[in-house]
């Protein structure tokens, strides 16, 4: 298993402004995620934090309103950036580890972050 | 990504057994099934995955059609505590994402 710490656990931001997030793992992992998920909605897939290089993003989720950073095996940031309250959401981070053929069969989140943009 | 169809919604008695079902049609010959859940105010939670046959492990089972475009996750006894919203997700390849469906909401009655 893996133990995430996410900060902030939650922030109330002004529009126009830009948070970052910090996702924290307690041990080495291969691959890092961004999720969204909106009030009462699913989560959606916002990147794939890579290690040393750029994030890989999924449709509809852009590196110049969330750059996203990864510096080592264990840390990752989301920025968001310039924020509109269309924003508001939860944030979440995961990880996961792989296993035989390059598959990871677990994925473990982060308690997420908490978006408020008035 | 293929795709995952569940219920909306199903609801329980405590201590008796659920059937979460899932329809993957279009699963591919690589994907692997997964199964999560989120409490409420909680990030998910992994429960369990399998390929081809089933699965069982300390928090539920996993019974995968013999054709693979469906898979039941059971719950053997339900309790309060498995009030949840359970993802059915396939995932496969060097991406390793996962996609989130609607799910299905468990309501778990005392």
């Amino acid at each position: 298993s893996a133990v995430i710490s996410q900060k902030p656990s939650r922030d109330i931001c002004q529009r126009g402004t830009s948070l970052t997030i910090q996702c924290q793992v307690d041990s080495q992992v291969t691959m890092m995620f961004w999720y969204r998920q909106q009030p009462g909605q699913s989560l959606t897939l916002i990147a794939t934090a890579n290690q040393g290089s750029e994030a890989t993003y999924e449709s509809g989720f852009v590196i110049d309103k969330f750059p996203i950073s990864r510096p080592n095996l264990t840390f990752s940031t989301l920025t968001v950036s310039n924020m509109s309250p269309e924003d508001s959401s939860i944030y979440l981070c995961s990880v996961a580890r792989l296993g035989i053929e390059q598959i990871s069969y677990e994925q473990y989140f982060g308690p997420g972050t908490r978006l408020t943009v008035t | 990504d293929a795709k995952t169809t569940q219920p909306n919604s199903m609801e329980s008695n405590e201590e008796e057994p659920v059937h979460l079902p899932c329809n993957h049609s279009t699963i591919s010959g690589t994907d692997y099934i997964h199964w999560y859940r989120q409490l409420p105010s909680q990030g998910p939670e992994y429960v369990i995955h399998g390929l081809t046959s089933n699965v069982n492990n300390r928090m539920a089972s996993l019974a995968i059609a013999e054709d693979r475009k469906s898979s039941t996750l059971i719950l053997h006894r339900a309790t309060l505590r498995d009030a949840a919203v359970y993802y059915c997700i396939l995932s496969g390849g060097a991406t390793n994402k996962l996609i989130f469906g609607t799910g299905t909401l468990l309501a778990v009655q005392p």
